[in-house]
């Protein structure tokens, strides 16, 4: 079945300590997407390609960075993680860019920071 | 600014009928999805409108009317793995997805 595969499902952390957290699909979808989400909240997106062509959101701390080596990998690598970015990352992927499209997700990467 | 009215929390009876209310005042508008959200997991695509009137799937209808800046979804017959969190996301005049916050639905026996 095609599908939005992240890795690791948890993760745990030592603050300062980096994490990546990786993201594959099998949908051939052109863009892929991060978004950050605590617990009862809003997803926050984190920023996202457009095949290799990266979008950076305004407000997304440089402690965060993305990369895409090829279309169907996306990492997320956090520097220096904080007690702040305790959350569920989550990675989605659409057909088109553009918000009127269909958002499949992965099941989540859960990071906790010590 | 924009923002994304939704109820915190609902609860309702398995087999009876929930609806569930979005409000939102946005920069344009192209669009308006639902997706359902369990506990732990990724949210997972229920429904997108763009024209006013109610579109029915299955157990699930999603209605809009672009004048009011109002959404609904609509749950029958309700089952105990309905309960989850319903997102509503609108999208902007720039492309741009708007999410809600959420409404944590409850179905007690």
């Amino acid at each position: 079945d095609a599908m939005v595969i992240q890795n690791p499902r948890y993760q745990v952390t030592q603050f300062g300590k980096p994490v990546t957290l990786s993201c594959s699909q099998t949908l051939n979808h052109n863009v892929m997407y991060w978004y950050q989400q605590k617990s009862s909240q809003a997803p926050k997106l984190l920023f996202h390609y457009y095949d290799k062509d990266f979008n950076n959101e305004a407000d997304t701390p440089d402690n965060f960075q993305s990369r895409r080596p090829n279309t169907s990998f996306c990492f997320l690598d956090i520097r220096s993680p904080g007690l702040g970015d305790a959350a569920m990352y989550l990675c989605a992927t659409s057909r088109d860019g553009g918000g009127a499209n269909v958002l499949t997700f992965g099941a989540g990467s859960r990071l906790t920071v010590l | 600014g924009q923002n994304i009215d939704q109820p915190t929390e609902m609860t309702a009876t398995e087999g009876a009928i929930v609806q569930i209310n979005c409000t939102y005042q946005t920069s344009g508008f192209n669009g308006l999805f639902w997706y359902q959200q369990h506990a732990g997991e990724a949210p997972t695509f229920l429904s997108y409108n763009v024209l006013d009137g109610l579109e029915e799937k299955g157990r699930f209808s999603s209605f809009l009317s672009r004048s009011k800046g109002y959404s609904y979804l609509l749950l029958k017959e309700l089952q105990m793995k309905d309960s989850a969190s319903y997102l509503c996301a609108v999208v902007d005049s720039n492309y741009q997805l708007i999410w809600g916050a959420g409404t944590k639905l409850i179905i007690k026996p």
